[in-house]
């Protein structure tokens, strides 16, 4: 089983499309994150998320807006890519009191917009 | 504000030898959790240990240890005998409580490559 699984694993759209990534996590967990992960293997958080509050990275542009129907799933919509967009994605999650395991990833979406 | 800082880039060594990668951390808060993260070629991210900051104990698993020192602010890693399984970025990570949540803070990460 896997513990959090995204899809798609690869994502190749033009610019100004609007696509969304899904996430979801079998774990149980409270939390859920987005990551974005450049060209240089820097990892950037985007959102944090649990059924009481959405941490929002002040960096990220307002065109990426997380969606979650229920604690089990975090959603990224994307509007109007832009090139610079092409990243890794990852999603992760945790128990929100300090996480004894760590964070579980995803295996992530590559989105390349051209 | 915290930071993560793991200021070699890249490392390069033969199999068999040890490598040791550095990280120092920046917090003000005095709860904290460190954590090492492997990403290997085919690009998911593996967690490696979690330590909190008031467990200073040294962990060794396998060829795998790391010498966590609060006096110094570092957390660094070991790999005893490194293999070519062994080649990936090694990432760490800081988490502290913001609100009901612990954020990790990645560095930059250490691209590790292990020659044959």
């Amino acid at each position: 089983d896997t513990a959090v699984s995204q899809t798609p694993k690869y994502l190749v759209t033009q610019m100004g499309n609007d696509k969304s990534i899904k996430c979801e996590q079998n774990l149980g967990h409270d939390t859920m994150y987005w990551y974005k992960q450049d060209s240089k293997k820097f990892l950037k958080i985007m959102f944090s998320y649990n059924n009481k509050e959405l941490i929002i990275n002040e960096t990220v542009p307002n065109r990426f807006s997380p969606k979650s129907p229920d604690k089990a799933h975090l959603n990224l919509h994307i509007n109007s890519l832009e090139l610079g967009d092409s990243a890794v994605y990852f999603c992760a999650s945790s128990q929100t009191r300090p996480p004894a395991d760590g964070y579980t990833f995803g295996s992530g979406t590559r989105l390349t917009v051209v | 504000a915290q930071k993560v800082t793991q200021a070699q880039t890249e490392i390069s060594v033969v199999e068999k030898e040890d490598v040791t990668l550095d990280c120092v951390y920046e917090t003000r808060d005095t709860t904290y959790y460190l954590f090492w993260y492997k990403q290997p070629p085919s690009g998911e991210l593996v967690f490696l240990i979690r330590r909190n900051s008031f467990d200073e104990q040294n962990e060794i698993s396998g060829r795998y240890s790391w010498n966590f020192q609060k006096s110094t602010s570092s957390f660094n890693f070991t790999i005893t005998a490194s293999q070519v399984v062994d080649s990936a970025v090694y990432f760490c990570a800081l988490s502290i409580a913001s609100g009901g949540s612990y954020i990790p803070t990645f560095g930059r990460g250490t691209s590790l490559i292990v020659h044959p």
